[in-house]
């Protein structure tokens, strides 16, 4: 069981926007503002696509967009294209001796 | 431009060992934490160790606490993972990523190397 809970899939039609979450509890996301999150299409390399909530690295299309509140951090993809389909995971800093705690993954299925 | 290069991956038997390691481009390797992550087959991603980037402190996942040793050689831009003691559960795509500046923040990844455990 991961220390993250993300749901397991999520759905949308081309243009429209989605949110994925990510829960954590006090000692995590809710804790720190050090929640990233990645973007993996099959066969590939996990992609940052955020970092510190609701940085984007450069280069990262801004259709993509994260935030936070209390335990739970979020990431919009608005409108969503076909090349968006693929496994995104959210990972954040942890105060327990783990140190870095990854989300279960939900896949995103452009309809 | 950075570039990571995981080699060492291969089949092992239960119980057995093998050393993983990464080679560094591109980026200043003696000013940068790095990571492993793995993933297995058909799973999500599991943080496994991190190395601050003097060599100075290494940090474990629980699964993998007094089994795995992580180290690194700035002198030859190389990361390595030495995993003893393995076990079906270790069987995943391993890969190395940099950090880019808080913790959890990896801006780039190796292609990983595969390490299989079955007899």
């Amino acid at each position: 069981q991961s220390a993250l809970t993300q749901p397991a899939s999520v759905s949308g039609s081309p243009g429209q926007s989605i949110t994925i979450s990510c829960t954590g509890t006090s000692s995590d996301v809710g804790g720190y503002n050090f929640v990233s999150w990645y973007q993996q299409h099959p066969g590939k390399a996990p992609k940052l696509i955020i970092y510190d909530v609701n940085h984007r690295p450069s280069g990262v299309s801004d259709r993509f967009s994260g935030s936070k509140s209390d335990n739970t951090a979020s990431l919009t993809i608005s409108g969503l294209q076909a090349e968006d389909e693929a496994d995104y995971y959210c990972n954040s800093y942890t105060s327990s001796s783990t140190l870095v705690v990854f989300g279960g993954g939900t896949h995103l299925t452009v309809l | 431009q950075v570039q990571l290069v995981e080699s060492g991956g291969g089949v092992v038997q239960p119980g057995g060992s093998l050393r993983l390691s990464c080679a560094a481009s591109g980026f200043t390797f003696s000013t940068s934490g790095m990571h492993w992550v793995r993933q297995a087959p058909g799973k999500g991603l599991e943080w496994v160790a991190f190395i601050r980037y003097d060599g100075s402190n290494e940090y474990y996942a629980d699964s993998v606490k007094g089994r795995f040793t992580l180290s690194r050689d700035n002198s030859k831009n190389t990361l390595y993972l030495q995993m003893n003691s393995l076990s079906a559960e270790d069987t995943a795509q391993y890969y190395c990523a940099k950090q880019r500046s808080s913790l959890p923040t990896f801006d780039y990844w190796g292609q990983g190397t595969l390490v299989t455990v079955s007899s």
